[in-house]
């Protein structure tokens, strides 16, 4: 069975630094692509970051682009999600989510998300 | 950068049908899909590759997509259908969700 769980969120101050991980199971993350999607409260939802199954390649949202790094650790089968620098506005769960790539791309599985609040 | 809008809200009554609409420039040149959420809950894929369905999703859910504009129609609609729907697509190096639509049963 396919599983995706979130952890490391909390509360940080404004300017501070988190790790989120996102362990999965079920499948190796080495076949498949992963992304980051959050959701500020009673927002909607906004993608944020995509590694591809090799891990070379990586594209950012211009929202987070240069303060957040995705990566993964083959070892650990878990995702990675490096925040610096954070916002007000990066207040938000924070979804992994499994794509499939193929003639269409699209998020088959998603983890249950971790809430991240950034105090000011 | 891209964009996909969605109306805020729709409302339907039980039995009758749905439809929910995403419009982005040339939206019909790009494979979307749709995504339910109920609230404290994650996202569901209900649609991929413009309109199939996933293992599990009901024949009521259906999917098309031309021009600029994506539509998520849900037949014989059930109260257990409300919920907010996402479009999602590619668009180069960045993947797109819309606005979202909440669905009043």
């Amino acid at each position: 069975e396919v599983q995706l769980v979130e952890s490391g969120g909390g509360l940080v101050q404004r300017g501070g630094s988190l790790r989120l991980s996102c362990a999965a199971s079920g499948f190796n993350l080495n076949d498949y692509s992963m992304n980051w999607v959050r959701q500020a409260p009673g927002k909607g939802l906004e993608w944020i970051s995509y590694i591809s199954g090799s891990g070379n390649t990586i594209y950012y949202a211009d929202s987070v682009k240069g303060r957040f790094t995705i990566s993964r650790d083959t070892a650990e089968n878990s995702l990675h999600l490096q925040m610096n620098g954070l916002r007000a506005e990066d207040t938000a769960v924070y979804y992994c989510a499994r794509e499939i790539v193929g003639e269409a791309d699209y998020l088959d599985y998603w983890g249950q998300g971790t809430l991240v609040t950034v105090s000011s | 950068s891209y964009d996909l809008t969605q109306p805020p809200s729709v409302s339907v009554s039980p039995g009758q049908t749905a439809s929910i609409t995403c419009s982005g420039d040339k939206l019909g040149d790009k494979y979307v899909c749709w995504y339910q959420q109920k609230p404290g809950q994650s996202p569901v894929l209900v649609i991929y590759q413009d309109n199939k369905r996933p293992s599990g999703i009901p024949e009521r859910f259906s999917g098309a997509n031309s021009g600029n504009t994506a539509t998520l129609t849900i037949r014989e609609t059930h109260p257990l259908d409300e919920a907010d729907y996402y479009c999602q697509a590619w668009d180069t190096t960045a993947s797109v969700f819309g606005t979202g639509t909440t669905v009043t049963v």
